[in-house]
């Protein structure tokens, strides 16, 4: 069955960088995008960017270019997302979830099940 | 960019009643793009519908969704108890989405 697991729960401090792991199985990883969405408490969805593991081309939301570093290991099969100069409202979890199927968009049809994130001094 | 706005952000309902949510885009787009998500506390979103009326897999059929254009709705026939949730709109082609309504039970 189709899964993404991603890594653990970070603390960090402001200014530092935080690197999220997202390990899939279950599919072809080459074959969908990768997409990166946040939450913060109590708030929505926030749409990060995304990646074609086939490629590594990448597409970043306009609010997250220059600090956001979407990347891949076809390897083992992993995604990861790299958020810089870490300010308290990144407090946040954060979710891979598959998305665009080689060319044809789709919905975003499995996720995981998120990491926290939480920036502190 | 297309912007997507749900009203309302929180309806109170009971078990059993209809439930009507809507999802309004600033522009027109292909309904083949809209997609509804169900979330609950602490668990990741759940793909609802896809191209803007197609149920997801193992999704029940008290949830149905419509539009076009710019106006876009999910109705849930009749309420269970697991339906009191957050539910997000998407438009897949951008990948944004719109600001959420709770469904809460009255």
């Amino acid at each position: 069955q189709v899964q993404l697991v991603q890594s653990g729960a970070e603390v960090k401090k402001p200014g530092a960088s935080v690197k999220v792991s997202c390990k899939a199985s279950g599919y072809t990883f080459t074959s969908y995008d990768i997409n990166w969405v946040r939450q913060a408490t109590g708030q929505g969805l926030e749409w990060m960017g995304w990646i074609n593991p086939n490629s590594g081309n990448t597409g970043y939301a306009q609010k997250f270019q220059g600090r956001v570093t979407i990347t891949r290991s076809t390897s083992i099969n992993t995604a990861y997302m790299e958020l810089s100069s870490l300010r308290a409202d990144d407090t946040a979890v954060y979710y891979c979830a598959r998305g665009r199927f080689l060319e044809w968009l789709q919905p975003f049809d499995y996720w995981g099940q998120g990491t926290l994130v939480t920036v502190s001094s | 960019e297309i912007v997507l706005t749900q009203s309302p952000g929180t309806l109170s309902l009971s078990p059993g009643e209809r439930a009507t949510l809507s999802c309004r885009a600033s522009q027109s787009f292909s309904s083949d793009y809209l997609a509804w998500y169900q979330q609950k506390p602490g668990q990741a979103p759940r793909l609802l519908i896809y191209g803007a009326s197609n149920r997801a897999t193992g999704i029940p059929d008290r949830f149905s969704g419509s539009g076009s254009g710019t106006d876009f709705t999910l109705t849930i026939s009749r309420l269970e108890p697991e339906d009191f949730a957050l539910y997000y709109c998407q438009q897949y082609g951008s990948s944004l989405f719109g600001g959420g309504t709770k469904v809460e039970i009255k």
